[in-house]
């Protein structure tokens, strides 16, 4: 595998359930991101993780929350969502220093249904 | 607040025309400015990217123009195909935080 891995690529899920979102990053970067796509709006930051600490929680809902075990790795676990979270959630991963942050590359996504 | 406004929202254009997008930014922390090119079920992909201390960087079809002090960069392609229909977004990086665009959403028509 190269580049930045996520699985599933789709899912449905009632309000109810419990799923995982797992991403992977082959590119040896300190950094991991998700993002949340919704039609017509621009991409939203929703958390950042710079060497597995988490360093950024956009006002995202208690019903998502992620986990990042290790450098390469990168979890989101949901939980009772709602239909309005039905999106396409993106991971990305990045090189950061002190200096400067390199370019953010992103996995293909899991595309969300919550019926 | 949106930080980067992009426009068109949609743009059509005909096979070997000129594609342009624009992008105007607010915040002067921003040290970093790439274009992200996605396609359906794909995620974004970098096409290009550009500092603030340069005005112009150009990779085969594709440039950048940066305006620093009118704080607008664009993306312009030249000879536009039919195979560069996608949905286009301008960023901008302060930090470790990447800022989007809305995107716009090129069709070339053949």
């Amino acid at each position: 595998e190269t580049g930045v891995t996520q699985t599933p690529r789709h899912l449905v899920m009632g309000m109810t359930n419990k799923k995982s979102l797992k991403c992977e990053q082959h590119l040896g970067h300190n950094a991991m991101y998700w993002y949340k796509q919704s039609a017509k709006k621009p991409l939203e930051l929703m958390f950042v993780y710079n060497f597995k600490e988490q360093t950024e929680n956009n006002s995202v809902p208690s019903r998502f929350s992620p986990e990042c075990p290790n450098s390469s790795h990168l979890f989101l676990h949901l939980h009772t969502l709602q239909p309005e979270d039905s999106a396409l959630y993106l991971c990305a991963s990045s090189q950061v220093s002190a200096e400067s942050t390199d370019t953010q590359y992103f996995g293909p996504g899991t595309r969300l249904t919550v019926l | 607040q949106q930080q980067v406004k992009q426009s068109p929202q949609s743009l059509i254009v005909q096979k070997g025309g000129i594609s342009i997008i624009n992008c105007a930014y607010e915040n002067t922390a921003f040290d970093y400015f790439p274009w992200y090119q996605q396609f359906p079920g794909k995620g974004p992909a970098l096409l290009i990217a550009i500092r603030p201390d340069v005005s112009e960087k150009k990779e085969g079809r594709f440039t950048i123009s940066f305006n620093k002090s009118a704080k607008q960069f664009s993306l312009h392609i030249m000879d536009s195909q039919p195979g560069d229909s996608a949905t286009y977004f301008c960023a901008a990086t302060s930090g470790s935080r990447l800022t989007f665009g809305e995107g716009t959403q090129l069709t070339v028509n053949p």
